[in-house]
């Protein structure tokens, strides 16, 4: 079975800052993708970047990037030039890829607060 | 264009009642997603639809929670003999299930569960 470990349950970071939210993983398939969702107090899980086992290039959002070393089952999120309202929780996820497998795994978040 | 949409809201219902949430998918997706977020477990995978297939029920916890979704649209996530345990948000997503590869799930604002 997969597991997505968050071991940071609370950051702080200075507004325009840069920080990194980390996520590692564990999965015997090779062939998976990897999400970061955002999830403000309102509640609703926003989507923000992906990354499959097999892109060669890190992924990018805008200011969010992900840092993704394969050989070390990990996929940290970075945020660039931190605003206010990225303060929120944010989820790292994962969905083993193939055979109808559709469901996805989800860490237990980190929440992130921006501070002017 | 629209989102998920999820109704009601909130719902507080007594120990040994039945309750119905609803979840109304992005228009064109064909894939529709329950999970169950509490503090205790974090966010669970439920069940999964995908056009006429048999749905994957492999997460739901007990016998008393049953899904269904009619004309490939809109679901409705049962639970019978609510228990105290069950209160949780309870979030939809849908997807547009282009394939084996990527297929962001697009989340719904949640139904908020309680069980007095």
């Amino acid at each position: 079975a997969q597991k997505i470990t968050q071991t940071q349950p609370g950051m702080f970071v200075q507004e325009k800052e840069a920080v990194t939210l980390d996520c590692t993983y564990d999965t015997s398939d090779q062939s998976y993708g990897l999400f970061w969702y955002k999830q403000p107090s309102s509640g609703e899980m926003i989507f923000l970047i992906y990354q499959g086992s097999y892109d060669e290039q890190n992924a990018t959002e805008g200011r969010y990037s992900l840092n993704f070393q394969k050989a070390r089952k990990s996929a940290n999120l970075v945020i660039s030039a931190s605003q206010l309202g990225d303060s929120a929780m944010y989820f790292c996820a994962m969905r083993l890829l193939g055979r109808g497998r559709r469901a996805l795994t989800f860490g237990s978040g980190t929440r992130l607060q921006v501070q002017p | 264009g629209a989102g998920v949409s999820q109704s009601p809201s909130n719902k507080v219902t007594e120990k040994g009642k039945d309750v119905e949430l609803r979840c109304d998918p992005i228009s064109g997706h064909t894939a529709l997603y329950w999970y169950r977020q509490s503090l205790g477990q974090g966010l669970e995978f439920l069940i999964y639809f995908q056009g006429n297939s048999a749905p994957d029920k492999s997460g739901l916890p007990s016998d008393r929670f049953s899904a269904e979704r009619t004309g490939g649209s809109v679901s409705t996530l049962t639970i019978q003999r609510t228990q105290q345990e069950d209160s949780a948000v309870y979030l939809c997503a849908s997807s547009p299930f282009v394939g084996e590869g990527q297929d962001t799930q697009y989340f719904g604002p949640g139904t908020r569960l309680t069980v007095l």
